[in-house]
């Protein structure tokens, strides 16, 4: 069992849509949760953070945590041709500087 | 403020030779971090270092991968005799003092292909 695992990609969405990415974890000790961006070719970028069950809100990302559940969400609201990316979901692995990344969800906004 | 640069960006070498990839914290960072990403996976932790001292090299291959950062200069992953395995993204990050995994940033990585 893989870690950190990812919904396969590519997701299309059209310009205004949401775009749902999902992702779960193996280990119920980890404690930290990240969403990065990463565009072809450039570094990941982190974008969210979120270390509490609950929803967490910044402009148009919501990250959503569910330890019992061990998963892990991001939405993306009002999207547009800029968040055109690989999002990449990661957590803490057993201290706060390890992460362990899932695959990544390639996001493709349609204008 | 420059980012967390990484060189070359792209490496060819052919099976047995070495590879050195260099990464140049962010100004004011002293703890750096490789990753590596295959093919279709997650980046996977190798290695935590801070001047002049390997924090945490679990995630390293036992043979052939070594990695330093010294007190001068940009910290090194070096890995010797390549095979067609090694192929991979390398990605470096580096943090300030006390930084945990929020206050991670990553370099544009280094592209290894060994033919």
């Amino acid at each position: 069992q893989k870690e950190v695992e990812q919904n396969s990609g590519p997701l299309s969405v059209p310009e205004g849509a949401i775009a749902s990415l999902n992702c779960t974890y193996s280990d119920r000790g980890s404690q930290s949760f990240f969403w990065y961006r990463q565009y072809s070719g450039k570094s990941p970028e982190l974008i969210m953070s979120i270390y509490s069950n609950g929803d967490k809100e910044d402009g148009r990302f919501t990250a959503q945590l569910n330890k019992a559940s061990q998963y892990v969400s991001l939405l993306i609201r009002d999207s547009q041709p800029s968040d055109s990316a690989t999002y990449l979901c990661a957590v803490t692995l057993g201290s706060d500087y390890k992460l362990s990344f899932g695959a990544g969800t390639t996001v493709t906004v349609r204008a | 403020n420059a980012g967390v640069m990484q060189n070359p960006r792209h490496l060819v070498r052919r099976r047995g030779q070495e590879a050195r990839l260099r990464c140049s914290p962010m100004k004011g960072h002293s703890h750096v971090y490789w990753y590596r990403q295959l093919p279709e996976e997650g980046l996977k932790f190798m290695v935590y270092l801070q001047k002049e001292n390997i924090i945490d090299e679990s995630g390293m291959p036992k043979e052939r991968f070594s990695a330093e950062f010294p007190k001068e200069g940009p910290s090194i992953l070096r890995i010797q005799q390549v095979v067609r395995g090694d192929s991979a993204a390398y990605f470096c990050a580096s943090s300030p003092p006390g930084g945990g995994s929020e206050k991670l940033f990553f370099g544009s990585g280094t592209q290894l292909s060994v033919l």
